[in-house]
């Protein structure tokens, strides 16, 4: 299994800008999130699913959009690009299994907004 | 809500010295806990985890964390680091009735020489 893989790895933008961040996983997990990760921040919550065709913000939304039409595919938005956005962007599932109960993350998108 | 305080940003330790990493949280609700370690340039892999039972949780590379409920806290522990520890940590918290959603500190830098 290749569990939650992010495309691409690298990308530098031009302000104003738009992108798609793709994330897929092959785990079946109904939650998937975006988070964002920035130097001594940790990491924060953009937006989340629980299920195909249901999204929600969470702690940072602006600037972002997110769809969930499969159980895979979370893709995220960015729709013009602006400084502020540069950051290392993750991916997760999560599992609530019982006994396996955590998030499973992607290698991450590191983006830079110039 | 919840929230998670790391109170180190960065933490120097020699090779094969004992090392803790600390982690207190703030919340309303009883709260799932977990450590994730990230590697340079990689993404995030789960340590360790707290969902009930035995306040003592040992994880994967002889790591280990004890939940005190009293002081809202959920220390990280390696008796004896390796350079191969060299990495940042991450605390984080979740309600188990918020879909998963992940609260992380800002996380702690161990550096590890010889």
């Amino acid at each position: 299994n290749a569990g939650v893989t992010q495309t691409p790895k690298f990308r530098i933008l031009k302000i104003g800008q738009s992108m798609t961040l793709q994330c897929t996983q092959d785990m079946n997990h109904n939650y998937m999130y975006w988070y964002r990760q920035d130097p001594g921040m940790g990491l924060k919550l953009i937006y989340y699913s629980v299920g195909a065709g249901i999204t929600d913000k969470g702690e940072v939304p602006n600037g972002y959009n997110v769809s969930r039409s499969t159980t895979e595919d979370f893709p995220l938005r960015l729709e013009l690009a602006a400084p502020s956005q540069t950051s290392v962007y993750f991916c997760a599932t999560y599992s609530s299994n019982v006994g396996r109960t955590e998030a499973f993350f992607g290698q991450g998108t590191r983006l830079t907004v110039v | 809500a919840q929230s998670v305080t790391q109170l180190d940003s960065q933490v120097p330790v020699f090779e094969e010295a004992p090392v803790e990493l600390r982690c207190n949280y703030s919340s309303s609700v009883s709260v799932y806990l977990f450590w994730y370690v990230q590697y340079p340039n990689q993404g995030l892999q789960l340590l360790l985890k707290y969902l009930s039972g035995s306040t003592l949780v040992k994880g994967i590379n002889g790591f280990e964390a004890e939940f005190n409920k009293s002081q809202t806290s959920f220390h990280l522990r390696k008796p004896s680091v390796h350079i191969s520890d060299t990495a940042e940590y991450f605390c984080a918290v979740s309600a188990p009735d918020s879909w998963g959603k992940l609260q992380f500190g800002a996380g702690t830098q161990v550096v590890v020489t010889p």
